[in-house]
C-alpha cells in the first residue's frame, strides 16, 4: 500500500535552513506528481509547492517562494524540500502527500513538525 | 489565487442530524475542480470527495458533495460519532492550489 514518512523537522532559528525528506513506497514513484501542504499550529491547511514526476514542472505558493526549494530523487523515491530564510511564521506541520490526477491528494504522510524560534 | 471561504466557521449538531457545509470560490472552476477533507486532532488529512461529487475510496455513503462553478456543498446525511472532526475544501482548477479555512463540526 502506499506509505509516505516525512522527515527532518526540528527546531531551528530564524533565518536558518532545514531540509524535509518524504520517502515513499507502494507505488511508482516516478509515476506521480507530490507536494508538500503544512499546517501552522491550530490552523488550516497551506499548499507549499509541487513538482512532477519528471521534475520538470514546479511551483510555489507565493509565502515560500524564493526561499523553499522542492527536489526528488527518483532513483530513491524520495521527495525534499529545501527551506532557507526561515521565518517564525513557518513553523507547522508539514505533510508530503501525492497528487492524484489533476491535484487533489489521497495520500499523505503523517507530517513533521518544524519550529522556526530562537 | 483563488480563494476558498468556507462556512459556517463552526457547526454544532447532534448524532444524527445532517450536517451541510459550504465552500464559495473566489472565480469559477474549471471542471469541478473541487475536493474534501476530513481531519480530526493529531492526524493527517483524510480525503472525501474529489471532482466536486466523487466519493474517494472507502468513504461511506452518507457523505456526497455537490456544486459547480463557485458554489459547493458537503453533505453528511446523518452524523455518526467519528464524523465530528474538521472539514476542509480544496480547488486544483488553477495550478497554485489552495485551500478553505476550515469548517469544524463539534458535537452539540
Amino acid at each position: 500500500q502506499v506509505q509516505l514518512v516525512e522527515s527532518g523537522g526540528g527546531l531551528v532559528n530564524p533565518g536558518g535552513s532545514l531540509r524535509l525528506s518524504c520517502a515513499a513506497s507502494g507505488f511508482t514513484f516516478s509515476d506521480y506528481y507530490m507536494t508538500w501542504i503544512r499546517q501552522a499550529p491550530g490552523r488550516g491547511l497551506e499548499w507549499v509547492s509541487y513538482i512532477s514526476g519528471s521534475s520538470s514542472s514546479t511551483n510555489y505558493a507565493d509565502s515560500v517562494k524564493g526561499r523553499f526549494t522542492i527536489s526528488r530523487d527518483n532513483a530513491k523515491n524520495s521527495l525534499y524540500l529545501q527551506m532557507n530564510s526561515l521565518r517564525a511564521e513557518d513553523t507547522a506541520v508539514y505533510y508530503c502527500a501525492r497528487w492524484a490526477a489533476g491535484g487533489y491528494f489521497p495520500y499523505w504522510g503523517q507530517g513533521t513538525l518544524v519550529t522556526v524560534s530562537s | 489565487e483563488i480563494v476558498l471561504t468556507q462556512s459556517p466557521g463552526t457547526l454544532s449538531l447532534s448524532p444524527g442530524e445532517r450536517a451541510t457545509l459550504s465552500c464559495r470560490a473566489s472565480q469559477s472552476l474549471t471542471s469541478t475542480s473541487l475536493a474534501w477533507y476530513q481531519q480530526k486532532p493529531g492526524q493527517a488529512p483524510r480525503l472525501l470527495i474529489y471532482g466536486a461529487s466523487n466519493r474517494a475510496t472507502g468513504i461511506p455513503d452518507r457523505f456526497s458533495g455537490s456544486g459547480s462553478g463557485t458554489d459547493f456543498t458537503l453533505t453528511i446525511s446523518r452524523l455518526e460519532p467519528e464524523d465530528f472532526a474538521v472539514y476542509y475544501c480544496q480547488q486544483y482548477g488553477s495550478s497554485l492550489r489552495t485551500f478553505g479555512q476550515g469548517t469544524e463540526v463539534e458535537i452539540k
